[in-house]
């Protein structure tokens, strides 16, 4: 069982350009989320969504826009990218917000030259 | 709002040793989980362990216990006689039941280093 794929796992781009993380889990779970980690700061909440068709912000959403239109996949888009956008991101799914624990992606390092 | 601290940035023992990562915790709700996660050099994150606010029960499994105190807002985890595969970041995380709809929230984790 996949559990939570996040493709690709690698990416390097150039400053201003854009792209998608595309997360996909096959858990039957509500809630997604996209996590950003980067050095010393722990996982920062980018933004998330609560069902199919719904999505809100975390603690760092700016530069970041997402979509959540089938309810296995929960698509994070960086319009221009930033080199401050260089990080590693997660994607994690879980079945409820508060009990359970979450499901990680592996992961994908961005980079932003 | 919900906050994880995890002062420990770095820790560093030699195997066998004993080792406590700390975890404290901030929270208005009465209701709320606290999770431990490990991060392997590999990269992903596995989950630990999960208790309740209703549970203060330490909870031991193998050679990893943890140590719930409402009293002093602390979710410690222990490793006992700690082996190179234990090396890892761990991070602390809570969620809270009714302030708000905000997801879990982590600490800024814990380097442990195990030294062969």
């Amino acid at each position: 069982n996949a559990g939570v794929t996040q493709t690709p796992k690698f990416r390097v781009l150039k400053t201003g350009q854009s792209m998608t993380l595309l997360c996909a889990q096959d858990m039957n779970h509500e809630y997604m989320y996209w996590y950003r980690q980067d050095p010393g700061m722990g996982l920062r909440l980018i933004h998330y969504s609560v069902g199919e068709g719904t999505t809100a912000k975390g603690e760092v959403p700016d530069g970041y826009n997402v979509s959540r239109l089938k309810k296995q996949n929960f698509l994070l888009g960086l319009e221009s990218a930033a080199p401050s956008q260089t990080s590693v991101y997660f994607c994690a799914s879980s079945r409820d917000r508060v009990s359970t624990e979450a499901f990680f992606g592996q992961g994908t390092r961005l980079t932003v030259v | 709002a919900q906050k994880v601290t995890q002062a420990q940035t770095e820790i560093s023992v030699v195997e066998k040793e004993d080792v406590t990562l700390d975890c404290v915790y901030e929270t208005r709700d009465t209701t709320y989980y606290l999770f431990w996660y490990k991060q392997p050099p590999s990269g992903e994150l596995v989950f630990l362990i999960r208790r309740n606010s209703f549970d203060e029960q330490n909870e031991i499994s193998g050679r990893y216990s943890w140590n719930f105190q409402k009293s002093t807002s602390s979710f410690n985890f222990t490793i006992t006689a700690s082996q190179v595969v234990d090396s890892a970041v761990y991070f602390c995380a809570l969620s809270e039941a009714y302030s708000g709809n905000t997801p879990l929230v982590f600490g800024k984790g814990t380097r442990l280093s195990v030294i062969a």
